[in-house]
């Protein structure tokens, strides 16, 4: 089974704070996604990375970057949280066939 | 952009078929995906389908798929509490990595 582990299922952060959201993947798939949850929005795409230290912006890269150092790790990295901020975080990886993802747990966040 | 469009909520009785209805509007899709979503967890497959398929079933679930309409429904049959979830329709292309979601729909069932 594919095995895509979020590091924290709730966090709240303080306003103009630093946000690292990590997820690691046991899987050694090529592809790592970065999706914010929202209601009444459905999923949208931060940011994905195709490859080790390879990133590809998605629909609202704005205000976020992300870190692809190692093929099993992709992080997220809020550089000062803001209260628009606050969502469920969602990583997923995918392999070269069929365009599958699989998706960790989440991570709330509250930017408070 | 691609968009995939689906009703936000769907209620129904314990024992009777849920049909969840999605369109899209992409018509180079090639695998059309469906994903579950329990209350505080992430994303699950469900099932997919291939373009050049009209059909899929796989034990409750069937997925049919009207190309030319851009239509694709997902169907449960005797359709349990244990199904409460929010389900996604997602689209993606032959070469591209990234999924194309629908808003997602609340299915609740009641006993």
């Amino acid at each position: 089974d594919v095995k895509v582990t979020q590091s924290s299922r709730y966090l709240v952060k303080r306003t103009g704070e630093k946000v690292f959201l990590e997820c690691v993947q046991d899987m050694d798939h090529e592809n790592m996604f970065w999706y914010r949850q929202d209601p009444g929005l459905g999923l949208r795409l931060i940011y994905f990375s195709y490859d080790v230290k390879m990133k590809e912006k998605g629909d609202i890269p704005e205000g976020y970057s992300v870190s692809r150092e190692k093929k099993e790790r992709f992080s997220l990295i809020l550089e000062s949280a803001s209260t628009n901020q606050t969502s469920m975080y969602l990583c997923a990886t995918g392999g070269p066939n069929i365009n599958i993802q699989y998706f960790g747990a989440g991570t709330r966040l509250s930017v408070l | 952009g691609e968009d995939v469009e689906q009703s936000l909520f769907l209620s129904v009785r314990e024992g009777d078929s849920s049909v969840i209805n999605c369109t899209y509007t992409d018509s180079s899709s090639t695998y059309l995906y469906w994903y579950k979503q329990e209350p505080g967890a992430g994303l699950q497959l469900l099932t997919y389908i291939f373009s050049n398929m009209d059909m899929k079933q796989d034990q409750r679930l069937t997925v049919l798929l009207n190309k030319k309409d851009k239509h694709l429904s997902l169907r449960i049959a005797d359709t349990q509490t244990g199904d409460s979830a929010i389900y996604f329709c997602a689209e993606s292309n032959t070469g591209y990595s990234t999924l194309t979601f629908g808003k997602g729909t609340m299915l609740l069932v009641s006993p």
